[in-house]
């Protein structure tokens, strides 16, 4: 099956803690995007990388980091400086020719 | 910096009532301009988009968007909804910055619920 898989669907962080968000794709798109949906605020854009090792900042990419050391991976981290980290998390991919996002299930990252 | 707004955050209309739902970006060089739509349940997908040409575009289900330049506006219409149209919409904004990065921006989102 062609797609993108998010893992975990469910995770919790303690204060101070730092989380790891997974994005795996297998459709060969170069281009991928990290977004927070909150409810009310749409989807808003954390970071994105248009190719393997090169990623550039969204609009609210401050607590958050990314790597893509690999076509196929792009793991987000929530770092202990993101203070309100409860969100739904979404990881796209796109596709060049036709410039369609493709998205994953999305992770719910909570707070204990 | 780009943006994109949606006016409408939750629109409730009766079946085979006229829908349009408004878009307006803000960015001053090439873009291209989607609407994605969320059902209950489901990933986003995509509904239609707009590269060049016509300003007129047409997507699945019987939507339809127009790209109006001089008022950096992108609106969704449906001629008659139905109930299975209840959904969240979301426009959003590929737009192409220097060193050929591309930053896809999405809108708030506006809530359409179709009452049968």
């Amino acid at each position: 099956d062609g797609g993108i898989t998010q893992s975990p669907k469910y995770l919790f962080r303690k204060e101070g803690q730092n989380v790891t968000l997974s994005c795996e794709q297998n459709l060969n798109h170069d281009a991928m995007y990290w977004y927070r949906q909150d409810p009310g605020q749409g989807l808003r854009l954390i970071y994105y990388s248009q190719i393997v090792n090169d990623f550039q900042k969204g609009d609210i990419a401050e607590g958050y980091s990314v790597s893509r050391e690999k076509k196929e991976s792009f793991p987000l981290t929530v770092t202990s400086a993101q203070k309100n980290p409860t969100a739904f998390y979404l990881c796209a991919s796109k596709d060049s020719l036709y410039e369609k996002l493709f998205f994953g299930s999305g992770t719910q990252l909570s707070v204990l | 910096a780009q943006s994109v707004s949606q006016h409408n955050h939750h629109v409730i209309l009766s079946e085979a009532a006229s829908l349009e739902l408004g878009c307006n970006y803000s960015y001053g060089g090439t873009v291209n301009l989607f609407w994605y739509v969320q059902y209950p349940g489901q990933h986003l997908q995509l509904l239609l988009k707009y590269f060049s040409g016509d300003p007129l575009v047409k997507g699945i289900k019987g939507f339809e968007a127009e790209f109006i330049k001089s008022k950096f506006s992108f609106n969704l219409r449906k001629p008659s909804v139905q109930w299975s149209d209840t959904a969240e919409y979301f426009c959003a904004v590929n737009a192409f910055g220097p060193g050929g990065y591309q930053k896809v921006t999405f809108g708030t989102g506006t809530k359409l619920q179709v009452i049968p």
